[in-house]
């Protein structure tokens, strides 16, 4: 079945510093994938999504490249804001429509 | 804000006892979908709905259930309850499923604890 795999965290950098989270996937055919953030008592938003080998998403400073090489959705941030703390989920959508997620990272930026 | 809505917050209850979240979706949204978010399993799903009728499921204890109406909201029922029910459930909603990039839009999930 589908999976998503995504490093483990938290994640602790300082504001400005660069931020990758990796993120994984198996999946058969070929899945739309996701980064959804969830803020601290909030519900899950959609930060960026790529549907096809090689598209690039991106959003507010965020960008994650679709890899099917590599089966891998990375998700990147040149410099990083306080208010960028939160967790954030991979996920993807393969033969059907639900969504299959990581198991979050959590991303504390610090002044 | 997505647009969808959920009710109730927060649910307190015990054991054995039976509730109901309720979920509107965006306007022009046709598919509802709810998602089980616990700290043993993470986000799972558990059912989706389209157009009013059962399209998907997940993995749904059979002691829940939930329906779509005929004005697209939906409810998810859940009866029987165990402490390990409690969790956050979120519902979500998309225009069009069939579409490959077709995307969800999350509510802000309601909280149940079962104590």
């Amino acid at each position: 079945g589908n999976s998503v795999t995504q490093m483990e965290g938290p994640v602790t950098l300082s504001e400005e510093a660069f931020l990758t989270i990796n993120c994984t996937y198996t999946a058969t055919g070929y899945p739309s994938l996701f980064w959804y953030v969830q803020y601290p008592g909030e519900g899950l938003q959609l930060l960026l999504k790529a549907t096809k080998a090689d598209d690039k998403g991106s959003n507010k400073g965020f960008e994650a490249t679709y890899r099917k090489e590599t089966t891998s959705f990375h998700l990147e941030k040149g410099s990083v804001q306080v208010s960028d703390s939160a967790v954030y989920f991979c996920a993807l959508t393969g033969g059907g429509n639900k969504l299959t997620f990581g198991t979050g990272t959590q991303l504390k930026v610090e002044l | 804000d997505s647009g969808v809505t959920q009710t109730p917050k927060h649910l307190i209850t015990a054991t054995g006892q039976r509730v109901t979240l309720r979920c509107s979706p965006r306007s022009g949204d046709l598919s509802v979908y709810w998602y089980q978010q616990s700290l043993d399993q993470g986000l799972q799903f558990l059912i989706q709905y389209y157009n009013g009728e059962e399209r998907a499921k997940g993995n749904i204890l059979e002691r829940f259930s939930a329906q779509q109406f005929p004005d697209l909201h939906s409810e998810l029922n859940l009866s029987s309850l165990e402490l390990g029910d409690s969790a956050l459930y979120f519902c979500a909603s998309s225009v069009e499923p069939l579409v490959k990039s077709d995307t969800q839009y999350f509510g802000p999930g309601t909280r149940l604890t079962v104590l």
